[in-house]
């Protein structure tokens, strides 16, 4: 999982609260990405940033909010918008546009 | 608009036997070419590239793929599978230089469940 830390790694929230998602990586790369997985449908991207102060909505961005105020940090807000919450959350950085590097995940249940 | 078809939800494959991961892929222009393996409960670990050159490319723990422009497909293969191969592979695909493909995104298959039986 290289130099990119996700906490925590289960998290567990009520129906219509608002939870915050930690990425942190030390790997110094610009790019940083937020992917959700559910079973049987692969990766899809939630929003991703190519640079601080600046970020893009991906494929399926209503519900998320994201910040990427430092290089090191692009934490992803899951809010009470988003129908379906619950999933696997992956974070990932890339230096080179190419290959990126992802962090261990988290896995988020609202009940 | 990019995509990838891993065709296969699952794969057996005995100890010591080869074995193959599907992937075909559809984007603009010349194609990256991705392949991650995920362990249970993990992220993605990267395990080769396509970029350019070479269609064989060889990358970690023995795997390696073979690009095929005129088929467009990346299919993962490995000469002797072991029991601790078995995870879910994903294959991916981003368009090359010279495409405005925003934010570089990756695209990825649904994925691919290996299972290596003794």
């Amino acid at each position: 999982d290289g130099g990119i830390t996700q906490s925590p790694k289960y998290l567990f929230r009520k129906e219509g609260q608002n939870v915050t998602l930690s990425c942190e990586q030390n790997l110094n790369h610009d790019a940083m990405y937020w992917y959700r997985q559910d079973p049987g449908q692969g990766l899809r991207l939630i929003y991703y940033s190519q640079i601080v102060n600046d970020f893009q909505k991906g494929d399926i961005a209503e519900g998320y909010s994201v910040s990427r105020e430092k290089k090191e940090s692009f934490p992803l807000t899951v809010t009470s918008a988003q129908k379906n919450p619950t999933a696997f959350y992956l974070c990932a950085s890339s230096i080179d546009h190419y290959e990126q590097y992802f962090g261990p995940g988290t896995r988020l249940t609202v009940t | 608009a990019q995509s990838v078809a891993q065709p296969e939800d699952q794969v057996n494959v005995a100890e010591g036997n080869p074995l193959t991961v599907k992937c075909t892929y559809s984007v603009s222009g010349n194609p990256y070419l991705f392949w991650y393996v995920q362990y249970p409960n993990r992220g993605l670990q990267f395990l080769l590239k396509y970029i350019t050159g070479d269609n064989l490319v060889k990358g970690s723990y023995g795997f390696e793929a073979e690009f095929n422009k005129s088929q467009t497909s990346f299919h993962l293969k490995k000469p002797s599978a072991l029991v601790s191969d078995s995870a879910l592979y994903f294959c991916a695909v981003r368009a090359g230089e010279g495409i405005k493909a925003a934010g570089n995104k990756l695209t990825f298959g649904g994925g691919t469940r290996v299972l290596v039986k003794p």
